[in-house]
């Protein structure tokens, strides 16, 4: 079955250094999302890719956030500087046509901020 | 504006029945979704409502009322595998927009 790959599967780093996250999609899937999903709370969507193109970002903390899909294909989350409050799961999922037959997420990286 | 309710927790014994219940006030409503969310791990798809009514899979079933903005999860026949959280999430547009998710703890 394909998945969505995600890596790190855990990152622990200091407050104020870079970090990054990588994801790949399963093979056709134009549509990818990364979410944020805090500990006992549900995910918080972050930034929307169609292809290489952002089409919602407006939860993503821009001063310190960036998300690129150069090629359509995978996709990297950076965070720069990294903040304590940042500690949290960030998700990758992909879907086919936009998310009407629900998202396939990968496993996620776990990212502490100390 | 988006807002998604589900309860926080809920309890229940192995073999019994429980239900959870989510309400929904979103813009471009398209359907509703449920995944479920083991500790530490991705979300996994449950079942997909656009129409009215109740869908079933197996031991679990879903309900929709698109005029009251409610649904519900039913699992059947509870095993301790299924503690897990529940997220319910609202099909807008062309993204999901998640609750904050419902932890089920099954005791034998």
């Amino acid at each position: 079955e394909a998945e969505v790959a995600q890596s790190p599967r855990y990152k622990i780093t200091e407050k104020s250094q870079a970090v990054a996250f990588w994801c790949d999609p399963i093979s056709g899937h134009a549509t990818l999302y990364w979410y944020r999903q805090i500990l006992g709370q549900g995910p918080e969507l972050l930034v929307q890719f169609q292809d290489e193109s952002v089409v919602d970002d407006s939860q993503l903390p821009k001063d310190r956030f960036s998300a690129e899909r150069l090629k359509g294909v995978d996709s990297t989350l950076k965070i720069q500087p990294a903040e304590l409050g940042d500690s949290a799961m960030y998700l990758c999922a992909s879907s086919l046509t936009g998310g009407s037959y629900g998202y396939t997420f990968g496993s996620g990286t776990r990212l502490t901020v100390v | 504006g988006q807002n998604i309710d589900q309860p926080t927790e809920m309890t229940a014994t192995e073999g019994a029945i429980v239900q959870i219940n989510c309400t929904y006030q979103t813009s471009g409503f398209n359907g509703l979704f449920w995944y479920q969310q083991h500790a530490g791990e991705a979300p996994t798809f449950l079942s997909y409502n656009v129409l009215d009514g109740l869908e079933e899979k197996g031991r679990f079933s879903s309900f929709l009322s698109r005029s009251k903005g409610y649904s519900y999860l039913l699992l059947k026949e509870l095993q301790m595998k299924d503690s897990a959280s529940y997220l319910c999430a609202s099909y807008n547009t062309d993204k999901l927009i998640f609750g904050t998710g419902t932890r089920l703890q099954v005791f034998p």
